[in-house]
């Protein structure tokens, strides 16, 4: 089964800074790859997803994120951090079956915060 | 185009209560999704509906239930609510068939239903 790692409970940037999370997954083949945002009280937005091909993804709100296999790495990362991107960001990982259909499997979150 | 619609979004209970939860997906969307968030366990999978068929279930117990209907409206039911059952609950749609992911089975997520167990 498939397993994901997010090491860092909490990060503290300040606003303007560059921003890296980190995400490292467990399973035996390539599998997809996902990193959803979550502000208080809402559900999850998908910030931007890897199912094969380029390795460096871009995604919404300036962000972006690079597969590394040899890593079992997907972090997601932003140039510049904006007081509006305080939230809980999620990695997830899914396994492919049934030819598309997957069960995304999520990390435990890391915490942003964002200092003016 | 309309989102995933979640209701009610809060809820209080007591526990031996029973409660059933609604969710409408995104429109042609035909799998539904169900998940579980709490500080102690994070987000959990509970079931998926694929045309009106349970086709994959996480590992919770059988007070746990849900059903989709023709429209791909789906509804969770919790029976006997204890008080570890206080949590989030997500849906998330997805057009769900089989064929290329690029971009088709991606899940959107609702708003969430706030359950409180007294």
């Amino acid at each position: 089964a498939q397993s994901v790692t997010q090491p860092d409970i909490h990060i503290t940037v300040s606003e303007g800074a560059s921003l890296e999370l980190r995400c490292n997954y467990s399973y035996g083949a390539t599998p997809y790859l996902f990193w959803y945002v979550q502000s208080p009280g809402q559900g999850l937005q998908l910030l931007l997803k890897y199912f094969s091909g380029d390795t460096l993804v871009q995604g919404i709100k300036g962000f972006e994120a690079e597969f590394k296999r040899s890593q079992s790495s997907f972090n997601l990362r932003k140039p510049s951090v904006h007081w509006s991107d305080a939230a809980e960001y999620f990695c997830a990982v899914g396994a492919p079956i049934l030819g598309g259909s997957y069960i995304p499997t999520f990390g435990r979150g890391t915490s942003l915060i964002v200092h003016p | 185009k309309a989102g995933v619609t979640q209701t009610p979004r809060y809820l209080i209970k007591t526990r031996g209560q029973q409660v059933t939860l609604s969710c409408s997906p995104i429109s042609g969307h035909r799998s539904v999704s169900w998940y579980q968030q709490t500080p102690g366990q994070g987000l959990q999978f509970l079931f998926e509906y694929f045309s009106e068929t349970q086709r994959n279930k996480g590992n919770f117990p059988g007070r746990f239930s849900g059903r989709q209907f023709s429209n791909s409206r789906s509804e969770m039911n919790v029976s006997t609510l204890e008080l570890g059952d206080s949590a989030l609950y997500l849906c998330a749609s997805s057009w769900g068939g089989t064929g290329s992911p690029s971009g088709a089975n991606v899940l959107t997520f609702g708003a969430g239903s706030r359950l409180t167990v007294l």
